[in-house]
């Protein structure tokens, strides 16, 4: 099966300020996708960031972007001029082809003002 | 306008007392979801539903089922609840297939059990 760690429970960054949230994953598969998902308290989870394991090329998304190492099985996830809006629950995930959407344990950041 | 809605929203129960959960979604998915998060860990799968076809997570226990009457509505059932059930259920579609899209999720079901 499929894991996803992610090895740090908490966070902080102040405003304004750059921070990378570490991801790393097992698997035997070529083909899968990796995601990164933002829990703000009390909301809905929602969807920051998606890479597709054949794309070479890191995805980006505004202040969002990652750093993808297949080889490594490396998927970090760096905010750049972080917000206070940007306080919540980080969580890496991982998918294949069957649908199964496999989660990290979370990263709880807070940035401070 | 929401486009995953969970009901209901806060559930309290009685241990042993049977609970149903459910999630209806606009998006017209073929696949729809279901998590069970505890506080401060990572949202578990319980089981998944691609269209009609039922996918039970090997560790799900038997307490948990699930119905998907049709596209839009999922149903969460919990047959006798124990104090371990307690936790946020959370809902969740995607277009499924090889386009592996994301998930949209909604605000999810926090059931207590006394």
């Amino acid at each position: 099966a499929q894991t996803v760690t992610q090895s740090q429970p908490e966070m902080s960054v102040q405003e304004a300020e750059t921070v990378t949230l570490s991801c790393t994953y097992d698997t035997s598969e070529n083909n899968y996708y990796l995601f990164w998902y933002k829990q703000p308290p009390s909301r809905q989870m929602i969807l920051v960031i998606r890479q597709e394991a054949y794309k070479q090329q890191n995805a980006t998304e505004n202040r969002f972007s990652v750093n993808f190492q297949k080889a490594a099985k490396s998927f970090s996830l760096k905010i750049s001029d972080s917000q206070l809006g940007d306080t919540a629950m980080y969580f890496c995930a991982f998918m294949e082809g069957n649908n199964d959407m496999r989660f990290g344990a979370g990263t709880r950041l807070t940035v401070k003002p | 306008d929401a486009m995953v809605i969970q009901n209901p929203r806060y559930q309290v129960t009685q241990f042993g007392k049977p609970v149903t959960l459910s999630c209806s979604q606009t998006l017209n998915h073929n696949v729809m979801y279901w998590y069970q998060q505890k506080s401060s860990q990572a949202p578990k799968l319980l089981f998944h539903y691609y269209d009609k076809d039922f996918n039970n997570e090997a560790d799900t226990p038997d307490n948990f089922q699930s119905r998907r009457p049709n596209t839009s509505f999922c149903f969460l059932d919990i047959r006798s609840p124990g104090l371990g059930d307690a936790a946020m259920y959370l809902c969740a579609t995607s277009r499924g297939g090889w386009v592996a899209g994301e998930l949209f999720f909604g605000e999810g079901s926090r059931l207590t059990v006394l």
